[in-house]
């Protein structure tokens, strides 16, 4: 077992809704979260970076962290057919290297 | 963009022969990685380096050798490539190790056949 899930999907959502799309981990001394966008034959590019537990928001954005549950979430508002891609999470503690979800594909449909 | 370029992009050989990838970086980062991506597996750290000459194992590298001569470039080697070894390899890259988040370049597409 990974220490950190994800469900692959793929999550399919029409224009506008909300997204939520989760991690689990299992490692409690997590301590940095990070979320990756991958576009098809692209390389993962950096959404959002969390330390610690709490919400960050970068626009349609929302990163949560609930580290009671271990929990890691991303929302994404307003959703639109260019948000469809892949999802990854990520968790990490210290000077070690982070572990990375298998991702989870979104589909938004006009 | 991170300044990070992954050549080949696209390449296709034969099981046996040697292949070597070559990630470059423009931003003069400490840390270089390579991963393998592949379904039902996601992203595979292959090797890393934490500076010139100064590399370690990742959690798949059987089969696989690198090299840093210079802080800009990190070479990835298969020494005698199997078809397991297809696969999207991706570089990526950060200042400083941990918490430091990673820059991913585009990826190489290789193909073992």
């Amino acid at each position: 077992q990974k220490e950190v899930e994800q469900d692959p999907g793929p999550l399919s959502v029409p224009e506008g809704a909300i997204v939520s799309l989760n991690c689990t981990y299992s490692n409690s001394a997590f301590q940095y979260f990070m979320w990756y966008r991958q576009y098809s034959r692209k390389g993962p590019e950096l959404l959002m970076y969390t330390y610690s537990s709490g919400n960050k928001e970068d626009g349609r954005f929302t990163a949560q962290v609930d580290k009671s549950s271990k929990y890691i979430s991303l929302f994404i508002r307003d959703s639109q057919p260019s948000d469809s891609a892949t999802y990854l999470c990520a968790a990490g503690r210290g000077s070690y290297i982070p572990t990375f979800g298998r991702g989870t594909s979104l589909i938004v449909h006009p | 963009d991170a300044g990070i370029t992954q050549s080949p992009r696209h390449k296709v050989t034969e099981t046996g022969t040697p292949v070597t990838l070559r990630c470059h970086q423009t931003e003069n980062h400490r840390y270089m990685y390579w991963y393998r991506q592949d379904p039902g597996h996601g992203l595979r750290l292959i090797h890393y380096s934490y500076g010139v000459k100064d590399t370690d194992k990742g959690e798949v590298s059987d089969g696989y050798s690198v090299s840093r001569s210079k802080t800009e470039d990190f070479l990835l080697t298969l020494e005698s490539a199997t078809s397991s070894q297809t696969s999207v390899y991706f570089c990526a890259i950060s200042p400083e190790g941990g918490e430091q988040p990673q820059h991913f370049g585009d990826g190489t597409r290789l193909s073992i056949l």
